[in-house]
């Protein structure tokens, strides 16, 4: 079945870039979207199509594709920035989605 | 403004039956798909299904196949989830959350989540 990877957790001081990695066979034919999620909240999309941010979301907030590939990129992280992050895609047929594991975004 | 709004929490004993409830205004209910998401405690999310309201075409992961129901109600805007006889294991978060379309596999808006928990 298709799997989408993701590290674990990635630390970074405020100030400094965050790099958070998505691996998948089919990413290079579908999408990728990221989700961050909050303790005790709803997952809130934070980047579409690969590189698109939806409105109200920061501009610090990237994402960028290559290959098999997709990076959420947060530069200037801020306090505020801490959270679990998702990436997500779908299948060949487009229909069935699927989410990577998570990664722990902690601002040290 | 787009809103989903999920029923409240539960507490259930296992093998017993379950329909949690998710309300959405703001929006045409009838075009576009309602998915449900979830989130066992401490752990990712999980893609459970989608419905599409217009129709009640319905589509499930293989893991939750046979497992849950999905369904809709188009004439109050109301999508659910449904289990016929729970367990243990179904303790979670469950999210819904609107697809932006057949095509864009993306949930943009999401409901507030249903805490379902089944002890004996």
């Amino acid at each position: 079945s298709y799997e989408l990877t993701q590290p674990p957790s990635v630390s970074v001081s405020p100030g400094q870039t965050a790099r958070i990695t998505c691996s998948g066979d089919a990413l290079p034919k579908q999408y990728a979207y990221w989700y961050q999620q909050k303790p005790g909240q709803a997952p809130v999309l934070v980047i579409y199509k690969d590189s698109e941010r939806p409105s109200g979301i920061p501009e610090r907030f990237s994402g960028s594709s290559s290959g098999t590939t997709v990076t959420l990129t947060i530069s200037g992280v801020q306090a505020e920035d801490e959270a679990d992050y998702y990436c997500q895609s779908a299948d060949s047929s487009g229909t069935y989605q699927i989410f990577g594991g998570g990664t722990k975004l902690t601002v040290l | 403004e787009v809103q989903l709004v999920q029923s409240g929490a539960e507490v259930k004993k296992p093998g017993e039956s379950l329909k949690i409830s998710c309300k959405g205004s703001g929006y045409s209910f009838t075009s576009y798909w309602i998915g449900w998401v979830r989130q066992m405690p401490g752990k990712g999310l999980e893609w459970m299904g989608i419905i599409y309201p217009g129709d009640s075409d319905t589509r499930y992961s293989p893991s939750f196949q046979g497992q849950v129901t999905i369904s809709a109600d188009k004439s109050i805007s109301t999508a659910y989830l449904q289990w016929s006889s729970l367990k243990a294991s179904d303790t979670a978060m469950y999210y819904c959350a609107r697809r932006v379309g057949t095509a864009m596999a993306v949930f943009d808006y999401w409901g507030q989540g249903t805490l379902v928990t089944v002890s004996s």
